[in-house]
């Protein structure tokens, strides 16, 4: 068990519908990654939140969004739906997050499917 | 061209067998190579962490890294059928938190 925690673990809704993903890091962790896990694409890094703060963009689609509590927590935020969105996402934390090395530790994914 | 390149699989070994795993990447920014090992349905877990060239050894597994070819591996020892598992190697670049993975490969060791 890697001490961070992603709900829900199965998620399915349909084309044109919004979800929120949430993701509670390990304690004492200061940063959030979100990835994106397909067949076709491999993993995929969509954004990282250090501290409350945006601190990296990688692939991530207008249609979502993130953003990191007070507490650390933190959602991502999926909007008008396509079937190709379908994918498991996972959150990962580590402890600073300001420098490349500093360790991520990923929860185990929420699985998303549209129908 | 991806920028990090790693073999799907699926690798299929007997128990006890020297299994190689290798990733080759385009950018030369790299600096900080990454091999995860992931269970079916589970999120990657990191096995082994390099900084640059080299190799380093932890139990069964050693990670190589060779920049002048961009090209890394991980070899695991006297394998087990607990090792079976998708095998994802990851880089990134000083300064940077964007970890590009590569694809992963599916490693089943064969009791």
């Amino acid at each position: 068990d890697s001490g961070v925690t992603q709900t829900p673990k199965h998620l399915i809704t349909a084309t044109g519908q919004r979800v929120t993903l949430r993701c509670s890091p390990r304690s004492g962790d200061l940063s959030v990654y979100w990835y994106q896990q397909s067949l076709d694409q491999g993993l995929q890094f969509l954004i990282q939140y250090y501290n409350g703060e945006e601190r990296a963009k990688g692939n991530i689609l207008e249609r979502f969004s993130a953003q990191q509590f007070p507490d650390l927590h933190s959602e991502l935020n999926l909007s008008s739906l396509e079937l190709g969105d379908s994918a498991l996402y996972f959150c990962a934390s580590s402890v600073r997050g300001g420098t490349a090395g500093d360790t991520q530790y990923f929860g185990p994914g929420t699985r998303l499917t549209v129908l | 061209q991806k920028e990090v390149e790693q073999d799907p699989g699926p690798l299929s070994v007997p128990e006890g067998a020297i299994v190689s795993l290798n990733c080759t990447y385009s950018n030369s920014a790299f600096q900080y190579f990454m091999w995860y090992r992931q269970y079916s349905r589970k999120g990657p877990e990191l096995l082994m962490y390099t900084y640059s060239s080299g190799n380093k050894e932890d139990g069964r597994f050693t990670a190589q890294v060779d920049k002048s070819s961009k090209y890394i591996s991980l070899f695991i020892r006297d394998s087990q059928p607990s090792d079976s598992a998708t095998y994802l190697c990851a880089m990134s670049g000083v300064g940077t938190n964007d970890m590009r993975f590569g694809a992963g490969t599916r490693l089943t060791v064969k009791p």
